[in-house]
């Protein structure tokens, strides 16, 4: 079993619609969740941490559920400038930093 | 800040030929990563450093393989012998490192190595 896990997508939304990437991880000694950005044949971007306790960011609300190890990715009214890869990125002992493969995201017109 | 930079930012070489790629990461940070993405295996964690030091150099593929930061501000990622399998974007990243402070990752623009 991988230690992170997303659904590789694609992902084929309309303009406005709403989005959910979701995410699993299996250490269960994990610290620190974040959400990357990356756009094609560029470097990935922190697009956001995540906290138990939740946090939204204007159209992005991210969650953590560590009872149930599972982190998720909420975009609301998707624009076109949202086509990207999104990376789930958990980090253990302050480090050791894994990234999941990525969930590609297509906002057609 | 300019932002972490790698050179060179395409490698075509031949199998069998030593490959040094390099970094210099953000001013003030203490740690560095270097990651491998492909197609196959997304992005993977090769090694990371702290302080100069390298922490955790367990997703370091085989022994062809080398890394050293020989100051602050200025890291290797050397591949001896390259073969065609080696081929892949080569990312370095740097962040702050402690207690209380962001653990955001800032990622260089790459190295797209090609080995044929």
């Amino acid at each position: 079993r991988k230690e992170v896990e997303q659904d590789p997508g694609p992902f084929n939304v309309p303009e406005g619609a709403t989005v959910a990437f979701n995410c699993t991880y299996s250490n269960s000694a994990s610290q620190s969740f974040f959400w990357y950005r990356q756009d094609c044949r560029k470097e990935p971007k922190l697009l956001m941490s995540v906290y138990s306790s939740g946090n939204e960011d204007g159209r992005f609300t991210a969650q953590l559920n560590r009872a149930s190890q599972y982190i998720s990715l909420l975009i609301r009214d998707s624009k076109l400038s949202d086509s990207a890869t999104y990376l789930c990125v958990v980090i253990a002992g302050g480090f050791k930093t894994i990234f999941g493969a990525g969930t590609r995201l297509f906002v057609k017109a | 800040d300019a932002g972490v930079i790698q050179s060179p930012r395409h490698e075509v070489t031949e199998m069998g030929q030593e490959v040094t790629l390099r970094c210099k990461p953000i001013s003030g940070h203490n740690s560095l990563f270097w990651y491998r993405q492909t197609m196959m295996r997304g992005l993977e964690l090769l090694i990371y450093f702290n302080n100069n030091v390298p922490i955790d150099d367990s997703g370091m593929p085989e022994d062809r393989f080398s890394a050293k930061m020989p100051n602050a501000s200025f890291s290797t990622l050397k591949i001896q012998p390259s073969e065609p399998r080696d081929s892949a974007v080569y990312f370095c990243a740097s962040r702050t490192a402690g207690t209380g402070v962001s653990y955001e990752q800032y990622f260089g623009p790459g190295t797209r190595l090609t080995v044929t």
